[in-house]
């Protein structure tokens, strides 16, 4: 089956910097990724869909300042939490889509990124 | 999107089938019902989808009623390795380029020995 890898697994990082996490689908080339982010016992929220080249789609709520999605090439899309503050601190998951050749999507998703701000 | 309803939690025996249930009666006639897992601190696994008719894979079944408006995932023989959380989502057809993955609050199934 397709992989999506995320990197960092894991991140610490100090109230008031930037992190970036990375999304790579690893064998497959995705027409769309998607960022989702889980606080702990709750369900995955969408915050954003992303395709090549053009600019990410947030969901109502999200802030776009806030969160930068920067989706480069068909294999790798960034997220990048800015000014990071505790509230932040989450499960962030990202997810990538592929058109088959029936015309069927397939979405997979990659194993998350572990946030914590201090 | 149509929303969909399951209970918060389940227990089942191991080596006992597990079934659970999802009601989506607000469901569209284009809409699919898919099932994902996940299980603690990782990313969501699809498992099964199905638009009318009932469904197999090597993981699980699916049965959807006539009416399409709930659904049933089996897993037939589950395991300690099944304990997760279960999500029932209906979404667009697969066959468009639109469509989310909108997750509900799922299941979380423990299975005990």
């Amino acid at each position: 089956g397709a992989v999506v890898s995320q990197h960092p697994s894991r991140v610490i990082c100090k109230s008031g910097t930037s992190v970036k996490i990375e999304c790579r689908s690893l064998d497959f080339q995705a027409t769309t990724m998607f960022w989702y982010r889980q606080f702990p016992k709750k369900s995955l929220m969408l915050m954003a869909t992303s395709n090549e080249g053009s600019k990410a789609t947030y969901e109502q709520g999200v802030e776009k300042d806030k969160f930068l999605i920067n989706h480069a090439s068909l294999t790798l899309s960034t997220l990048t939490v800015t000014s990071a503050h505790p509230e932040d601190s989450s499960f962030y998951i990202c997810s990538a889509r592929v058109l088959k050749e029936d015309s069927y999507n397939e979405q997979f998703f990659g194993p998350g990124t572990r946030l914590t701000v201090l | 999107d149509a929303k969909t309803t399951q209970p918060t939690s389940m227990d089942c025996a191991e080596g006992r089938a597990a079934n659970l249930p999802c009601n989506h009666s607000t469901i569209s006639g284009n809409e699919y019902v898919y099932w994902y897992r996940q299980i603690h601190s990782q990313g969501p696994q699809y498992i099964i989808h199905g638009l009318k008719n009932n469904e197999t894979n090597e993981m699980a079944s699916l049965i959807i009623t006539e009416d399409r408006k709930s659904s049933t995932l089996i897993l037939p023989h589950a395991t300690l390795r099944d304990t997760a959380v279960y999500y029932c989502i209906v979404r667009p057809s697969p066959y468009n380029q639109g469509g989310k993955l909108i997750f509900g609050q799922g299941t979380e199934l423990s299975v005990k020995p």
